[in-house]
């Protein structure tokens, strides 16, 4: 699976977007871009994934660069309850069943 | 909304002693795993299990390691005899196929803290 890239932490105001970056830039074209979260001490919850279109669920907003090198999420309105830390994640669509590697995520902390 | 659950919250044991640390996944999933967490460091995986065997496993996953699926709702992870470093938090998670997209998303419990002495 590529690797990613994300910045250690973030902050952000309560009420405003929150805009998270990854870099993928060795993706293959079978691999999706998955982000999932850590609420502190609790199990990962997933967040969204996306292949190259462009994904909204209840959650979030998915957006990946057109050459698939990066992507960035987005919570539209964060709220303290989005403090987590958030995991940009890349695993080939094919094998949806194997591990998920996670790296060191960003840090969010949203602030009031 | 279903859930994945685990149990004991926490457990407390001697190194050398075995432990088994208790998952029931969600009940109509098909894919199990492990995965561990040691105190400020990142989350790693362990095990995963299909069709009542191991897919797939990491380094971390030696032999004093082993899972099992008993009776068809209970997914365990069991420690032979743990040391001190095998303090962490243990994750179970669960996931199903969807067979048009044949992508998924892992659901995770809220994890067992084990503690060796």
């Amino acid at each position: 699976d590529a690797k990613t890239t994300q910045p250690p932490s973030m902050d952000c105001a309560e009420g405003r977007a929150a805009n998270l970056p990854c870099n993928h830039s060795t993706i293959s074209g079978n691999e999706y871009v998955y982000w999932y979260r850590q609420i502190h001490s609790q199990g990962p919850q997933y967040i969204i994934h996306g292949l190259k279109n462009n994904e909204t669920n209840e959650m979030a907003s998915l957006i990946i660069t057109e050459d698939r090198k990066s992507s960035t999420l987005i919570l539209p309105h964060a709220t303290l309850r989005d403090t987590a830390v958030y995991y940009c994640i890349v695993r080939v669509g094919t094998d949806s069943w194997g591990k998920l590697q996670f790296g060191a995520g960003t840090q969010v902390v949203v602030t009031p | 909304e279903p859930e994945v659950t685990q149990t004991p919250s926490h457990q407390v044991t001697q190194m050398g002693q075995e432990v088994i640390l208790r998952c029931v996944p969600i009940s109509n999933h098909l894919y199990f795993y492990w995965y561990r967490q040691i105190l400020g460091q990142k989350v790693e995986f362990l095990v995963s299990f299909y069709n009542n065997e191991i897919s797939e496993k990491s380094e971390i996953f030696d032999d004093q390691f082993s899972v099992e699926r008993p009776d068809g709702s209970n997914f365990t992870l069991k420690i032979r005899s743990t040391k001190l470093e095998d303090s962490a938090m243990y994750f179970c998670a669960s996931s199903v196929t969807s067979g048009r997209a044949r992508v998924n998303e892992q659901f995770f419990g809220p994890g067992t803290r084990l503690t060796v002495l």
